[in-house]
């Protein structure tokens, strides 16, 4: 199975901070990567598709990158709403995998 | 809109079966993949199956093969997961989620999700 690493785990930040949350796969995705976020107690929601193609609806301040094994997703100035936990996936391979998560946090 | 309601989860012995569901609404359900994803208590996802859109493709996690089984009902636009042989480690939230593209095939991108139920495993 494909092992997806996101760091940081965690994070604190203030609304209006630039956060950038990097995912590692442990072999190569070409661009098969998407990423989503999940606030407390809701269901996730699909942001980036194909490393960087933002969904219907997504706010352009977040933006995705990378290729192969080293992807990104980039809030450019974080709001209120975008305190939560994101998630990266491959979809390269099944089985379908996850990374654990990078938590956002309010400073 | 795309809705998502799953439903059947509960608390449930070890070595017992369960049936969950997934009724879907506002698309054209027999021309997406469906699947399943679920959510430890205060853990990461975890994707547990998935079906195509007639039916004659499904995958499932090696941490369920043999005791899962993902199946669909096309004319009434539900999805299904049988569990059996409950461990405590398959307590979770149970999440159905609907593949993006409208091709009936399984490519790993969830573009909508349900609510998800919970399905706790304990004596």
């Amino acid at each position: 199975d494909i092992q997806m690493t996101q760091s940081p785990s965690s994070l604190s930040a203030s609304v209006g901070d630039r956060v950038t949350i990097t995912c590692r796969a442990s072999q190569s995705l070409t661009r098969y990567l998407n990423w989503y976020q999940q606030q407390p107690g809701k269901a996730p929601k699909v942001l980036i598709l194909a490393a960087s193609r933002l969904q219907t609806g997504v706010p352009s301040r977040f933006s995705g990158g990378g290729s192969g094994t080293d992807f990104s997703l980039t809030i450019s100035s974080l709001q209120p709403e975008d305190f939560a936990t994101y998630y990266c996936q491959q979809s390269y391979l099944t089985p379908w995998t996850f990374g654990r998560g990078t938590t956002v946090e309010i400073k | 809109q795309v809705q998502l309601v799953e439903s059947g989860g509960g608390v449930v012995q070890p070595g017992r079966s369960l049936r969950l569901s997934c009724a879907a609404s506002g698309f054209s359900f027999s021309d997406y993949a469906l699947h399943w994803v679920r959510q430890a208590p205060g853990k990461g996802l975890e994707w547990v199956a998935v079906l195509s859109s007639d039916g004659s493709v499904k995958y499932h996690a090696d941490s369920v093969r043999g005791r899962f089984t993902v199946s669909r009902d096309n004319s009434k636009n539900t999805l299904f997961l049988q569990m059996n042989s409950l461990r405590p480690d398959d307590t979770a939230v149970y999440y159905c989620a609907r593949e993006v593209a409208p091709d009936g095939y399984n490519h790993g991108d969830f573009g909508y999700w349900g609510q998800g139920t919970l399905v706790t495993v304990s004596s």
